[in-house]
């Protein structure tokens, strides 16, 4: 597609499942960032792939908290057990390398644990 | 310390007039890109201008420019005209170095008046 796109728009959990989120990036971007973005703040760092290799996690708030991007393409970030801080929105963004212009975001994930 | 610091919280501006957007930054590398990005309601993050730490030049993009005062540690917004379109949070970043992962400040709410 022309942009990148996150499933579901929407989630709701009971506090305790797991959960994941699914970002799909503009074909071709090498880069792909997941950010945390809680209610009336600006998006937080989680981490950060390049292709398939994950250069930098140093965002993700806790061991219940995993990325992946196995083929270099589609990335799924899954968070066991949740609580109900992990209720945010969670951004994904692709770029080429080098991201001097910025990168393209998806329109996010809205969590609520309950 | 933060590094992106907003400190507008939510701002009014007359359709037609100009405003500006505040964003101080902290940072000893001296290499860094600057950035703004705009959030509308809808959720997704667009990205505006780019600002370049060596750039001898202000940014300009249209309706937007980037006003870059490096001694003073600033990279304030200015948009021209307002538009209704224009109300949506704003939100400053910034790159360090060879880092890919951007900081973002807390955003500014812009209210565009008809």
């Amino acid at each position: 597609g022309a942009g990148v796109s996150q499933s579901p728009r929407y989630k709701v959990a009971k506090r305790g499942q797991d959960v994941a989120l699914r970002c799909d990036p503009i074909s071709g971007h090498v880069s792909l960032f997941w950010y945390q973005q809680a209610l009336g703040q600006g998006p937080e760092f989680l981490t950060y792939f390049q292709n398939e290799a994950q250069l930098d996690k140093s965002g993700l708030p806790s061991d219940r908290f995993f990325a992946e991007r196995p083929e270099g393409s589609v990335s799924t970030l899954k968070i066991q057990r949740t609580q109900q801080e992990d209720s945010a929105v969670y951004l994904c963004a692709s770029s080429f390398t080098g991201a001097n212009y910025g990168y393209t975001f998806g329109s996010g994930t809205r969590l609520t644990v309950v | 310390a933060q590094k992106i610091t907003q400190t507008q919280p939510g701002m009014f501006v007359q359709e037609k007039e100009a405003v500006t957007l505040d964003c101080t930054y902290d940072t000893s590398d001296p290499s860094y890109g600057l950035f703004w990005y705009k959030q509308p309601s809808s959720g997704e993050m667009i990205f505006l201008i780019y600002q370049g730490s060596y750039d001898q030049q202000n940014a300009t993009e249209g309706r937007y420019s980037l006003n870059f005062q490096k001694a003073r540690k600033s990279a304030n917004l200015v948009i021209s005209a307002s538009q209704l379109g224009d109300s949506a949070m704003y939100f400053c970043a910034m790159r360090e170095g060879d880092f890919n992962k951007f900081y973002f400040g807390s955003g500014t709410k812009l209210n565009v008046k008809p």
